[in-house]
């Protein structure tokens, strides 16, 4: 079964804390995607990857597809980090399979 | 630059009544998705188009239909709402064919069954 688990589900941390966010799944990819869901309810598409690693900002993505684990970090954490962070994969089926989400709170 | 509208973002229903979700995309993208969002658990897929004139089913595609009018448009029906399916409705859309390229999602409609 396809299966995504990110960790931790619940992450309270100080201001200008270094932030890992990891998503773990069950068989191989094409692609993961890690998404951002502000309070107000929208989400937004941070990176999409396949290998690697990617960087926008204080936010950086890293993949490895051996362990078939992808962290998010944020750097230099803020407030308005505040949000949940949701992995999504895609299995190949053209369809995404999504983590329960990580809900972040950044502590002035 | 709108991205992924969908209408209404809030919308009560009785049991049994019908109604329809809209989304509409400007940006080309040929790949749109209905998903829904409920406490506790990960976006789940109901229906997806992968081009204009083609859907298919989900994981959680029963007591819906959905219409790919055009390749801008994707509507999301219920013929005959159930409590079970309140629950927070998001569309999206993707620019690559075949496969899922980044994803632009709408800013969500909440419905409630009563």
């Amino acid at each position: 079964k396809n299966e995504v688990e990110q960790s931790p589900q619940n992450l309270t941390a100080q201001e200008g804390e270094f932030i890992t966010i990891n998503c773990s799944y069950s068989v191989g990819i094409s692609a993961l995607h890690w998404l951002q869901q502000h309070p107000g309810g929208g989400i937004v598409s941070l990176f999409m990857l396949s290998s690697g690693k990617k960087k926008h900002g204080r936010l950086i993505a890293t993949i490895n597809i051996q362990e078939k684990h992808s962290s998010l970090h944020i750097t230099a954490s803020h407030p308005r980090d505040s949000a949940v962070y949701i992995c999504a994969v895609d299995f190949g089926n053209e369809k995404l399979t999504f983590g329960t989400g990580t809900r972040l709170t950044i502590i002035p | 630059n709108a991205g992924v509208t969908q209408t209404p973002k809030f919308q009560v229903l009785k049991t049994g009544q019908s109604m329809t979700l809209q989304c509409a995309q400007d940006m080309n993208h040929n790949s749109m998705y209905w998903y829904r969002q409920d406490p506790g658990m990960g976006l789940r897929l109901i229906y997806y188009s992968a081009s204009e004139g083609t859907t298919d089913k989900g994981e959680v595609p029963n007591g819906y239909n959905v219409s790919r009018l055009n390749k801008r448009e994707f509507s999301l029906r219920l013929e005959s709402a159930a409590p079970s399916q309140t629950s927070v409705y998001f569309c999206a859309s993707s620019g690559r064919y075949k496969n899922t390229g980044e994803l632009f999602f709408g800013e969500g409609s909440r419905l409630t069954v009563l």
